[in-house]
């Protein structure tokens, strides 16, 4: 399967504990997306990579969030001190210069 | 200026109507106007688009629309079948970036 592929599928942790998803991309896809998804919502847009550069962060994503796309091919983004409004599915997407997003299952976050 | 409001939210037909989806964004540097399907717990996929440059793209049962003076597009479903039933996502962005997502339409095709 060459598609999106994101680990783990679902991830339970406690409040003020670390958390980390990784994402692996289409393989010849130069942009990685990551978005967030709450029931009854559209994905909602934290932060995309060209190759390993950090082009964009949304407002939404605090400081406690932080994406990394070292060399340019699988990322992974990291959640400190997590909180309960935290829980949410974490989506990743890439694409080939910026059109056609092809996503990921996401991994679901559950702060208890 | 980078929201989109998806109307309606909720939709229901029956088997073999016609069902239309509608999308009106604030930011005039959009070009580029994607829909996607998310089946329940599934993830969203991608099922047409739509570039500023053209008006009106049709794909089988399929087919969006685009008014970019009026900055709205629109999703068209003809000849609906149960396996149709889906939350629908519009979404637009430029080539330099995201792509902004709307609310979603909930659309219950009825046998």
């Amino acid at each position: 399967d060459t598609g999106v592929s994101q680990n783990p599928r679902h991830k339970i942790t406690k409040r003020g504990q670390n958390v980390t998803f990784r994402c692996d991309p289409i393989s010849e896809h130069n942009r990685l997306y990551w978005y967030r998804q709450t029931l009854g919502q559209g994905p909602e847009f934290l932060t995309y990579f060209q190759n390993e550069a950090q082009l964009e962060k949304s407002r939404l994503l605090s400081d406690r969030f932080s994406a990394e796309r070292p060399k340019g091919s699988f990322s992974t983004l990291e959640i400190q001190r997590t909180e309960q409004g935290d829980s949410a599915m974490y989506l990743c997407a890439s694409s080939s210069m910026g059109e056609k997003l092809f996503f990921g299952s996401g991994t679901q976050l559950s702060v208890l | 200026g980078e929201n989109v409001e998806q109307h309606p939210s909720t939709l229901s037909v029956q088997e073999g109507d016609s069902a239309v989806i509608k999308c009106t964004y604030s930011d005039s540097a959009s070009n580029y106007f994607p829909w996607y399907k998310q089946e329940l717990g599934k993830r969203p996929q991608l099922i047409i688009d739509i570039r500023s440059n053209v008006g009106e793209k049709k794909d089988q049962r399929i087919a969006v629309t685009l008014n970019k003076t009026a900055k709205h597009f629109s999703l068209h479903i003809t000849e609906t079948q149960p396996e149709d039933s889906a939350v629908y996502f519009c979404a637009h962005g430029g080539s330099q970036g995201n792509l902004i997502f709307g609310k979603g339409t909930k659309l219950s095709v009825k046998p």
